[in-house]
């Protein structure tokens, strides 16, 4: 299995543009979930979803901030406008129903940095 | 308000002895804890988890405590390889979701 997969690996952006960040999670997950890793607050949950529905966003820091899922094999999470304070890692995980432990599976990151 | 904690940004330890990774937590709705193990510039890889109901999980030269009463998850690994080197986070699990410690930097000296 090819694991979950994100792109693009690295975004260099200007203040007030548009980010689109895409992850295809694994074949047969049915939970998606994207997170933000900053020095500051560490690896925090910004969004995930349950077949392909957002369950809980409660962590999505702004209105700047929008993920979709439109399907079962792609998500994307927008940012508009970007501001410096956007640059981070961010990651996207999945993991199924039946996996008894909650384990995820991250994909690789990608590093987003605005100026 | 942290929900999970892990206060020792870093560790340093020789090859071949025991590592030991601390975290604690405030909060008993978690029924899933896990270890995750992160390289520079890679996702974090699952490593090792346990459940609310037991106390110990050993999977090779690495074995995860739970002490329920004092909150307190820990992780050993023994012996100690230069490869174990990576940044360590402890995840807690309620509702399918995780919640993250902010991580440990382990350095295994040669």
């Amino acid at each position: 299995d090819a694991g979950v997969i994100q792109s693009p690996r690295h975004e260099v952006t200007e203040m007030g543009q548009e980010v689109t960040l895409r992850c295809k999670p694994i074949s047969g997950h049915d939970y998606l979930f994207w997170y933000r890793q900053t020095m500051m607050r560490g690896l925090e949950l910004l969004i995930y979803f349950n077949n392909n529905v957002p369950i809980d966003d409660s962590g999505m820091p702004e209105d700047r901030f929008s993920a979709k899922m439109p399907n079962a094999s792609f998500s994307t999470l927008k940012i508009q406008p970007s501001e410096p304070r956007d640059s981070a890692v961010y990651f996207c995980a999945s993991s199924f129903a039946f996996q008894g432990n909650y384990e995820q599976y991250f994909g690789p990151g990608t590093r987003l940095t605005v100026t | 308000d942290q929900q999970v904690k892990q206060n020792s940004p870093s560790l340093s330890v020789q090859e071949g002895r025991i590592s030991i990774l601390n975290c604690d937590y405030t909060n008993s709705m978690f029924d899933y804890f896990l270890w995750y193990k992160k390289y520079p510039a890679e996702g974090p890889t699952f490593l090792i988890s346990i459940s609310s109901i037991k106390d110990k999980n050993e999977d090779g030269r690495f074995t995860v405590f739970l002490n329920k009463s004092a909150k307190h998850l820990s992780l050993h690994i023994v012996p100690s390889q230069p490869g174990d080197s990576a940044v360590y986070f402890c995840a807690l699990g309620s509702a399918r979701q995780l919640t993250f410690g902010s991580g440990t930097q382990l350095t295994v000296l040669p």
